[in-house]
């Protein structure tokens, strides 16, 4: 099956500077990634996400890169703000006979003031 | 409804006991799906539904797991005999239609203990 990679785990960035989160697949026959943020107790809400016959996709601060030769993927956040702190998880849909949504282990962002 | 919406938030339930999570997806969404969600972790897929019959119910973990949405909209996601490594947090989701390519929209969750 599927299997998704992502790192960090944690990661903290000064107000006003950008963070990457990268995540890898394993399955080439993935076609959609989206990426989720998490606040604690509160539901994944999508926040961006790319299909895989475009290379990159751009959402004012938040940027999501797709690589299909490598199999990996990036969220991009610029000029962070508190408000970003939150956990982020990638995810993958395979078109193949698996075709739910697979997620990466998550990387919990700090945003310091 | 203007998302997806579960019921209970919170349940404590002791081992051994049998439980109910309830789930409404979004007014109009074919496609429904159940995720598990541990502490720390990223939610796992149990089971999705497209209409009324299950399409791909490989993630539940045993029999004890059990779903259902018998007119195709409110589902309900059953669990007999808990065990305390039952203890997640039970995610609901939906799209208009199946996978790939559709947008999932979650619900907030039911948070269950056994105790």
């Amino acid at each position: 099956g599927e299997n998704v990679e992502q790192h960090p785990s944690t990661l903290s960035v000064q107000e006003g500077d950008s963070a990457v989160i990268k995540c890898t697949y394993s399955d080439s026959a993935s076609n959609y990634f989206p990426w989720y943020k998490q606040e604690l107790g509160k539901r994944p809400q999508l926040i961006i996400d790319i299909r895989s016959n475009v290379g990159e996709k751009k959402d004012q601060r938040i940027a999501v890169t797709l690589n299909k030769t490598a199999k990996h993927f990036s969220l991009h956040i610029t000029e962070t703000q508190p408000e970003d702190s939150a956990v982020y998880f990638c995810a993958v849909i395979s078109s193949g006979s698996a075709r739910q949504l697979t997620f990466g282990s998550g990387t919990q962002l700090t945003v310091l003031p | 409804g203007a998302g997806v919406s579960q019921t209970p938030s919170n349940k404590v339930t002791e081992k051994g006991k049998y439980v109910e999570l309830r789930c409404d997806p979004i007014s109009g969404h074919t496609a429904l799906y159940w995720y598990r969600q541990s502490l720390g972790q990223g939610p796992e897929f149990l089971i999705y539904f497209q209409g009324t019959g299950a399409a791909d119910d490989s993630g539940l973990p045993n029999d004890r797991f059990f779903a259902v949405r018998p007119e195709g909209s409110v589902s309900t996601l059953k669990i007999q005999r808990t065990e305390r490594g039952d203890s997640a947090v039970y995610l609901c989701a939906s799209s208009l239609a199946g996978p790939p390519g559709n947008t999932i929209y979650f619900g907030e969750g039911s948070w269950l203990t056994v105790v």
